[in-house]
């Protein structure tokens, strides 16, 4: 069936420095990428998207990637500060569908 | 601002009992679900429904079920809770396709 794969679980950062995380998918109608940014003890919150017909995208600090051929796409994340710590999640769409498969998520710690 | 709320933070039930989950959203999306997580596993889907009365089961939908009788209104039902279902309960909703999804902020359901 459909899944996707996140990597790393674990991310470690200086305060400052980047921070990328990994996500490779296997539906090749997949045509949404959301990536969530989960704080302890809160709900996921949506921190970036891409559709399929953009490779890039960018917002202040954050910046995803998409490469449709190879099926993978990546959360950059520059200047990172303690703020940033948190999980994230990826997803990608079932399709053209309203339905999301999460990737397992990377806990980025950044430290100061 | 979207508002999903899920009538509870926090539950202890036993065994065999039937658990109802409440999730309520205000912004009239058409599309709700359910979603549990767990670590290591991320967020995997229950159900969904794209509009009043109508569902179908995502990823791992076995001893559960939805109810859709209002169009604000999602609920989960465990019928015979056991303690395998012991988890985090994640409500979302979204505004037809290509919207990211808003969350609401979870139930911890512990299953004695």
């Amino acid at each position: 069936g459909e899944n996707v794969e996140q990597h790393p679980s674990t991310l470690s950062v200086q305060e400052g420095d980047s921070a990328v995380i990994k996500c490779t998918y296997s539906d090749s109608a997949s045509n949404y990428f959301p990536w969530y940014k989960q704080e302890l003890g809160k709900r996921p919150q949506l921190i970036i998207d891409i559709r399929s017909n953009v490779g890039e995208k960018k917002d202040q600090r954050i910046a995803v990637t998409l490469n449709k051929t190879a099926k993978h796409f990546s959360l950059h994340i520059t200047e990172t500060q303690p703020e940033d710590s948190a999980v994230y999640f990826c997803a990608a769409s079932r399709g053209n569908t309203d339905k999301l498969i999460f990737g397992t998520g990377t806990r980025l710690q950044v430290f100061p | 601002d979207v508002k999903v709320t899920q009538s509870s933070r926090y539950l202890v039930k036993r065994t065999g009992e039937k658990v109802f989950l409440e999730c309520v959203q205000d912004m009239d999306h058409e599309n709700m679900f359910w979603y549990r997580q767990d670590p290591g596993l991320g967020l995997r889907l229950i159900y969904f429904s794209y509009d009043v009365k109508m569902k179908e089961k995502g990823d791992i939908p076995e001893g559960y079920s939805v109810s859709r009788e209002k169009k604000e209104r999602f609920s989960l039902i465990l019928e015979s809770a056991s303690t395998n279902q012991t988890s985090m309960y994640l409500c979302a909703s979204r505004t037809g396709t290509g919207a990211g999804y808003t969350f609401g902020s979870g139930t911890r359901l512990t299953v004695v």
